[in-house]
C-alpha cells in the first residue's frame, strides 16, 4: 500500500514568506508526528496529533510555526515569516495508534530559506 | 529531560568486520529504545526495537539499563549495511514521540 507522502519534496523560499508543508499519512493511521532535522543532526520532535486533535506542540520552536490536521488525515505544517534558520528537512511520520507502534516516515520536505 | 547520544558521527569498517554503533541515553523512567536506519535516497525506517528482541539483517541491540546504553551490533558487516543509523528513545507518557540521537554514518568498505 501507499506509504506516508509529503509535498513538496523541495521548497526554496525567500526570507519573510510563509510556507505550508503537507503530510498525507498512511490510510487509517491515527497518530501523526512532525519532526525537523537540521543538517548533520538527528530529527527533532515538533508536534503530534491523534486524529484531528493536536496532543503536544511543545517542540514547535516559536509562534511562527503551527500545524493542523482538520479531518484527522492530511496535516499541514505552516511556517510564517520564514527565516534562514528555518532551513531544514521536515519529516512527517504516522503510526497505527497512540502507543508503542512503529512510526512510518515520509520522504521529507527539504526547505531552504534564502 | 530525555536525551540520546551517539558519540560517533562516522564509523568506517571493512566488509566482514564486526560493527558496533554506540548509543547512550538519559531518561528517568522506563524507556523504549529503537534503531532507525536511512539508506541512500530512501526514507527513514525502523530497524529494530528493544522490546521485540529480534535480530534484523543480522543486527542486534541489547538494552543495558545499568549503563543506559543500547548499542547496535553486527558480527560481520556487509557493504549494503552502509547507511545513516539513528538511535531513538520513546517515553510512553509523552505520546510516544521519538527523541533521536545525532546519528552515525556507517561506511562498509569492500
Amino acid at each position: 500500500g501507499a506509504g506516508v507522502s509529503q509535498s513538496p519534496r523541495y521548497k526554496v523560499t525567500k526570507r519573510g514568506q510563509d510556507v505550508a508543508l503537507r503530510c498525507d499519512p498512511i490510510s487509517g493511521h491515527v497518530s501523526l508526528y512532525w519532526y525537523r532535522q537540521a543538517l548533520g543532526q538527528g530529527p527533532e520532535f515538533l508536534t503530534y496529533f491523534n486524529y484531528e486533535a493536536q496532543q503536544d506542540k511543545s517542540g514547535l520552536p516559536n509562534d511562527r510555526f503551527s500545524a493542523e490536521r482538520p479531518e484527522g488525515s492530511i496535516s499541514t505544517l505552516t511556517i510564517q515569516r520564514t527565516e534562514q534558520r528555518d532551513s531544514a528537512m521536515y519529516r512527517c511520520a504516522s503510526s497505527l495508534a497512540a502507543g508503542p507502534y512503529e512510526q512510518y516516515f515520509g520522504p521529507g520536505t527539504r526547505l531552504t530559506v534564502t | 529531560a530525555q536525551r540520546v547520544t551517539q558519540p560517533e558521527k562516522l564509523l568506517s569498517v571493512f566488509k566482514g568486520a564486526p560493527v558496533e554503533l554506540k548509543c547512550n541515553y538519559s531518561y528517568s523512567g522506563s524507556p523504549e529504545l529503537f534503531w532507525y536506519v536511512q539508506y541512500s535516497r530512501q526514507r527513514l525506517q525502523l530497524l529494530l526495537r528493544h522490546i521485540s528482541r529480534e535480530s534484523i539483517k543480522g543486527f542486534t541491540a541489547d538494552l543495558n539499563k545499568g549503563e543506559t546504553s543500547f548499542h547496535l551490533k553486527k558480527p560481520f558487516a556487509q557493504e549494503e549495511d552502509s547507511a545513516m543509523y539513528y538511535c531513538a528513545l520513546s517515553s510512553n507518557n509523552a505520546g510516544n514521540m521519538l527523541t533521536f540521537g545525532g546519528g552515525t554514518r556507517l561506511m562498509v568498505k569492500p
